[in-house]
């Protein structure tokens, strides 16, 4: 069975740092792109980064290019966002999701808060 | 950052058909994906591909695209489709995706 179980969102305070973590299992996670999307609340949803299987090409939204490192650990199965420099825009639930665009299956997302 | 347009809401009774448009500069080349939403849930691919469904989908659901406007088409709409909407897509040269604003959709 498929699995995508994403962990680290906490509350932080403005200026800060986090790391989110995407744990997959039930799929070869080196045959996929790999995709972050997020959602305010009472917003829609945002893509963030995706990631190309061998972690070669990444690809951000202008609103955190510069501020967001993706990666990913085939070897361990996972996959990261660093957040830096965090700001209350960036207050979401982060999702990850299996796929360049075309998403079958996606984590039950981890909450990040930013605030004082 | 590359945009896609969907209209805000949409609102049929039960048994109606249901048609959510998306328009993108790139949809005339780039294929549009379709996701739905329910309160509280993460998003479910109903239509992948402009017009493919993944298994599981009821065959009420469907999709076209047409120059620069992909559309989501829900034949003989049912309560249980109530939900949000996105389209998503790429811009022509695949580095930025987007989401569209989301459609929330009415069935009563």
């Amino acid at each position: 069975e498929v699995q995508l179980v994403e962990s680290g969102g906490d509350l932080v305070q403005p200026g800060g740092s986090l790391r989110l973590s995407c744990a997959a299992s039930g799929f070869t996670l080196d045959s996929y792109w790999m995709t972050w999307v997020r959602q305010a609340p009472g917003k829609g949803l945002e893509w963030v980064a995706n990631i190309k299987q061998d972690g070669g090409v990444k690809h951000y939204v202008d609103s955190v290019r510069g501020r967001f490192t993706i990666s990913r650990d085939n070897a361990k199965n996972s996959l990261y966002l660093q957040m830096n420099n965090l700001g209350a825009d960036d207050t979401a639930i982060y999702y990850c999701a299996r796929g360049r665009i075309q998403h079958d299956y996606w984590g039950q997302g981890t909450l990040v808060t930013v605030s004082s | 950052s590359y945009e896609l347009t969907q209209p805000p809401s949409v609102s049929v009774s039960p048994g109606q058909t249901a048609r959510i448009t998306c328009s993108g500069d790139a949809l005339p080349k780039k294929y549009a994906c379709w996701y739905q939403q329910k309160s509280g849930q993460a998003p479910v691919l109903v239509i992948y591909e402009d017009s493919k469904r993944p298994s599981g989908i009821p065959e009420r659901f469907s999709g076209s695209s047409s120059g620069t406007v992909a559309t989501l088409t829900i034949s003989g709409a049912q309560v249980e489709d109530e939900a949000d909407y996105y389209c998503y897509s790429t811009d022509s040269s695949e580095t930025s995706v987007a989401f569209g604003g989301g459609t929330k959709l009415t069935v009563l």
